[in-house]
Parts: structure tokens; C-alpha cells; sequence
């Protein structure tokens, strides 16, 4: 079965604090992972993929096969990083599927 | 501004009535989506048109009907309106199938709320 789980609803994090937001994934195929992310009234978007292995608003993810896992990482937390992430997999003909999502809150 | 649009963003109605959503996009793509999102945030693909050809339908009862008249517009109509429809309801689109990148490009979003 495809499967994308993100174990946590909320992460609260204090400004300056490092961030993991968690995604695993069930996929019997070569998978193809990314990170999207919603800002606040604002339309969801790409924020990474895993293939391009790029840093985003000093946001990482790497893929790991043997753990199943796409963790979204960044250092140091800022209050503009408050929104909600999902984690998504590319499972053929341009379907992807998502997990239930993060919602990630940077308190000053 | 070049976007995927929506139409329309709120939408209020009683339980058995029909209704669309409007979904257009200028971005010069060939594969448009619709996805739900439930009340937990959850994302479900529904269906992806690649040039108006229906290519991919998930498990959405039949009162879901989605229309491609040109690969810019998707609508989406839904007949018999239940409790459980209530969602925000999301077009995206993409580049077509074969220089697809994955990135999918969203539209703000139609909230339909049933009574």
C-alpha cells in the first residue's frame, strides 16, 4: 500500500530551536518524496523535493530507504516558518500522495 | 497573474442539492487535479484529467462528476449533496505527464460547507 505518515499534528518550537517534522512512507516502488508547505492564507506549495537535494529557506531533507523516512529538517526555527507541511510521494503518473500534514508553530 | 483559479472560495448548502465548483488554470498545463481535504487536514487525490482524459479516479462515489471542456478549465459538480461532503475542496495542476517534475501548483482552495 502507499502510505505517507506524518506522526505529529503540532510542533511548537521556540524561535532559534532546531526542527525535525517527521514523514515516513510505505511505497513498494522507487519512491519519489517531497516537502509542500501552506504559509497562512496562502495557497499550498512545493518547498523541496528529495531528488533535487536542495536547501530551501535553510530547510533539508534527506531520504533515507532503509528507515523509510523523508524528515524535514532546519537548524534554527523562525517565526516566518509557521505553517502547516506535508510530506508527499510520487507514486506514477503524476499522483501524488499526501501525508495528513504538520502544523509547525515558531514562538517568539 | 498566471494561477490556478478557483470558483467559488465559499460555498453554503443544504444536504440534496446539486452544485460545481470552477476550477481554471493560465499556467499553460495539461494535468489538473482535484484533491478534499478533510476536517483533519487530510489530503485525498480525487481525480487528474491530462488533457481533458480522465487518467486518474480514485474511490469518489459517483455524485462526484468532473468536467474538462479544454486542458485549462476542471470543474467539478457534485449531485446530492451529503454531510460527509463538507471539506475544502482543491484544483491543482502540473506540467504534463512526461516532464512531470512532481510539482503540483494549488489553487486557494473552495470550502463547501453542507447543512
Amino acid at each position: 500500500a502507499q502510505r505517507v505518515t506524518q506522526p505529529e499534528k503540532l510542533l511548537s518550537v521556540f524561535k532559534g530551536a532546531p526542527v525535525e517534522l517527521k514523514c515516513n512512507y510505505s511505497y513498494s516502488g522507487s519512491p519519489e518524496l517531497f516537502w509542500y508547505v501552506q504559509y497562512s492564507r496562502q495557497r499550498l506549495q512545493l518547498l523541496l523535493r528529495h531528488i533535487s537535494r536542495e536547501s530551501i529557506k535553510g530547510f533539508t531533507a534527506d531520504l533515507n530507504k532503509g528507515e523509510t523516512s523523508f524528515h524535514l529538517k532546519k537548524p534554527f526555527a523562525q517565526e516566518e516558518d509557521s505553517a502547516m507541511y506535508y510530506c508527499a510521494l510520487r507514486t506514477g503518473f503524476q499522483k501524488l500522495v499526501f501525508g495528513t500534514g504538520t502544523r509547525l508553530l515558531v514562538s517568539p | 497573474d498566471t494561477a490556478v483559479s478557483q470558483t467559488p472560495k465559499y460555498l453554503v448548502t443544504q444536504m440534496g442539492n446539486d452544485k460545481s465548483i470552477k476550477c481554471e488554470q493560465n499556467l499553460g498545463h495539461d494535468t489538473m487535479y482535484w484533491y478534499k481535504q478533510d476536517s483533519k487536514k487530510f489530503l485525498k487525490i480525487m481525480f487528474s484529467y491530462n488533457n481533458k482524459e480522465l487518467i486518474i479516479n480514485e474511490t469518489v462515489p459517483n455524485r462526484f462528476s468532473p468536467k474538462s471542456p479544454d486542458k485549462a478549465h476542471l470543474n467539478l459538480h457534485i449531485n446530492s449533496l451529503e454531510l460527509g461532503d463538507s471539506a475544502v475542496y482543491f484544483c491543482a495542476s502540473s506540467q504534463a505527464l512526461a516532464k512531470a517534475t512532481g510539482e503540483l501548483f494549488f489553487g486557494e482552495g473552495s470550502r463547501l460547507t453542507v447543512l
